[in-house]
């Protein structure tokens, strides 16, 4: 069965730090899709990547920055120099190929917390 | 930006009542999805939609209905509402990566935030 946890259930920093925001899956698929979403307090999810299983580069945007691991079967997101409007829930999340990856499933998501 | 929306955006009822959750795309999409989203922040899918006429139960068991008459309305009914149905419900909507039978990303509404009494 799919499962995605997010351990870290609040993290606080101040601005312009840098912060990381674990994400670790299982899964029994060999194609799988990795997803990450911001959720702001206006509540609705704001998609910022998704990865394939057989894509293990690196990807960065801006001061996003994500780092897939199958070996550790994690996929973390690490935002530099944070900044207040960072702030919101974050969430990881899963879908199987052999479900035509109709259908995500969520970890419990991260609130981030960017203090001024 | 994405181009779906969800009303109503707060709705506080008594119990017993039955309400219905509109949730409309205006981007062609053929699948649909419903999650439930905790208090504590978790979600979780409780119906699906590949297309019209199509609805499917997710994977946490929930008392509330779908249709899916048309490709951009899919809207979520409680009979009888309680409290226990207090949460927020989630909206979404994707399609399939060119060429493939795999979906994409899934684009999302606002949330309709429900208070039964």
């Amino acid at each position: 069965a799919q499962k995605v946890t997010q351990a870290q259930t609040e993290i606080s920093v101040v601005e312009k730090e840098d912060v990381t925001l674990d994400c670790v899956y299982e899964t029994r698929d060999t194609t799988y899709y990795l997803f990450w979403y911001k959720q702001p307090p206006s509540g609705e999810l704001v998609f910022l990547i998704r990865r394939n299983s057989f894509d293990e580069q690196n990807e960065i945007s801006g001061r996003y920055s994500w780092n897939f691991q199958k070996s550790t079967s994690s996929f973390n997101f690490t935002i530099t120099a944070s900044q207040v409007v960072d702030s919101a829930v974050y969430f990881c999340a899963l879908s199987e190929a052999s479900q035509g990856a109709q259908k995500l499933v969520f970890g419990q998501g991260t609130r981030l917390t960017i203090n001024p | 930006e994405a181009d779906i929306y969800q009303t109503p955006r707060y709705l506080v009822i008594g119990t017993g009542k039955k309400i219905t959750l509109e949730c409309s795309q205006t981007m062609g999409h053929d699948k649909m999805y419903w999650y439930q989203q905790d208090p504590g922040m978790e979600l979780h899918l409780i119906h699906y939609s590949y297309g019209v006429n199509s609805t499917e139960k997710g994977d946490l068991s929930s008392e509330s209905t779908v249709s899916r008459i048309r490709t951009e309305h899919f809207p979520l009914t409680l009979e009888s509402a309680r409290p226990s149905h207090t949460s927020q419900y989630l909206c979404a909507s994707s399609e399939l990566q060119p060429g493939t039978v795999v979906t994409g990303e899934l684009f999302f509404g606002e949330g309709s935030r429900l208070t039964v009494l």
